[in-house]
């Protein structure tokens, strides 16, 4: 059972703010909603966490609605760098990886 | 520097053998991890542990045995048991348990023909 649903790919033009969809209706109380990326045959890079309230750090922002059945990942201002596969994943005892998104930045 | 190791980058073996991955962090992180990834896919989870010896299974341990004798290591063994053991091979560590930044390492690929 998919615990997250993203879209398979995504494209964003450099410089411009890239939006990251993840749907979680199923989602528990006590979960919190991570957010990693993966670039080619390399592990996973921690971006964010939040459990209810938005969240901001150097790398991205995290919107959770009100009723936490969806998240939006922003990267303000994307690279080429952030080229990568997204992935929203859930957290409580142990995160949950879905396939996730391609994002590609276009220069 | 701090941070988790995987070792060997790659790894052949002739099916019917076990083998072993190691993963090492200097971290001093309580909780580590095991995760298969396979081609255009997802990673899953093998094994899990919060604390030394004691470990938990994920949701494709079948084939596969860990142990936890040292804060510091969680070698995988990957034995002729597991069906299809040629994958991508996650090692990851984090602290306060479980709610909180997974750190990976640079991961293992196993090849067995």
């Amino acid at each position: 059972d998919a615990k997250t649903t993203q879209p398979p790919s995504m494209d964003c033009a450099e410089g411009r703010a890239a939006n990251l969809p993840c749907n979680h209706s199923t989602i528990s109380g006590n979960e919190y909603v991570y957010w990693y990326r993966q670039i080619h045959s390399q592990g996973p890079q921690y971006i964010i966490h939040g459990l209810k309230n938005n969240e901001t750090n150097e790398m991205a922002s995290l919107i959770i609605t009100e009723d936490r059945k969806s998240s939006t990942l922003i990267l303000p201002h994307a690279t080429l760098r952030d080229t990568a596969v997204y992935y929203c994943t859930l957290g409580n005892e142990k995160l949950t990886f879905g396939t996730g998104t391609r994002l590609t930045i276009i220069p | 520097d701090g941070g988790i190791t995987q070792s060997p980058k790659y790894l052949f073996r002739k099916e019917g053998q076990n083998v072993t991955l190691s993963c090492e962090q200097n971290l001093n992180h309580d909780a580590m991890y095991w995760y298969r990834q396979d081609p255009g896919q997802g990673l899953r989870l093998i094994y899990y542990s919060q604390i030394v010896n004691d470990f938990q299974k994920g949701d494709i341990a079948e084939g596969y045995s860990v142990s936890r004798e040292k804060k510091e290591s969680f070698p995988l063994t990957v034995t002729s048991a597991q069906k299809n053991p040629t994958a991508f091979y996650l090692c990851a560590s984090s602290s306060m348990g479980l709610v909180s930044e997974q750190y990976f390492g640079p991961g293992t690929r196993l090849t067995v023909t």
